[in-house]
């Protein structure tokens, strides 16, 4: 079955510190890959995807995410967190067969003054 | 920039009752999709529509949901007689190819 997983249900950092959320992804086929930020009430925000190429992606607002394939992974990163990085962050995974995009569990993000 | 636009922002219902979601996807999009989240988990996907039929839908979009684009602008989800469970925020989302984009949720709160 095809699944995305973010192992941690939240992540604490200081302000100033690098920050890394981290995702897995189990899909058939070539992987697309993407990351979304969700404030509080508010939608999905697209912050950044991988379809192919570089391995190291970037996106909105200074984060950045790199594909691995044989740790299927794509972890999000960000080399110096800001207090209004705090958010809800959703690592999701599109194969090309499906047609639909799986989420993961989501993974809270604190950045601490 | 475009965007996918969804309303009502926040819909109130008493269980037993219709309810509609109204979104307008972005304009030269192909694919459709609703999505639920249970507030502050995990995102599900509903449905997704292609070619003005469903292409896929999960096992929570039962009878009681139906989708449709009537007007070749706006996509519409029907809930025919909500549950208590069916309180969630409802994301719209469209894409061209892959990359989706969402609109800003319609919450549901189901009485």
């Amino acid at each position: 079955a095809q699944s995305v997983a973010q192992p941690e249900d939240q992540v604490n950092v200081a302000e100033g510190n690098p920050l890394t959320v981290k995702c897995t992804y189990s899909v058939s086929g070539n992987p697309y890959l993407f990351w979304y930020v969700q404030y509080p009430n508010r939608g999905l925000q697209f912050l950044l995807k991988y379809i192919t190429g570089d391995n190291l992606v970037k996106g909105s607002y200074g984060f950045e995410a790199e594909f691995n394939k044989s740790q299927t992974s794509f972890h999000l990163k960000k080399p110096s967190a800001l207090v209004s990085d705090s958010a809800l962050y959703f690592c999701a995974g599109f194969s090309g067969n499906t047609g639909k995009l799986i989420f993961g569990q989501g993974t809270t993000l604190q950045v601490k003054p | 920039e475009p965007e996918v636009t969804q309303t009502p922002s926040h819909q109130v219902t008493q269980m037993g009752q219709e309810v509609i979601l109204r979104c307008v996807p972005i304009s030269n999009h192909l694919y459709f999709y609703w999505y639920r989240q249970i507030l502050g988990q995990k995102v599900e996907f509903l449905v997704s529509f292609y070619n003005n039929e469903i292409s896929e839908k999960s096992e929570i979009f039962d009878d009681q949901f139906s989708v449709e684009r009537p007007d070749g602008s706006n996509f519409t989800l029907k809930i025919r007689s909500t549950k208590l469970e069916d309180s969630a925020m409802y994301f719209c989302a469209s894409s061209f190819i892959v990359e989706l984009f969402f609109g800003e949720g319609s919450r549901l709160t189901v009485l």
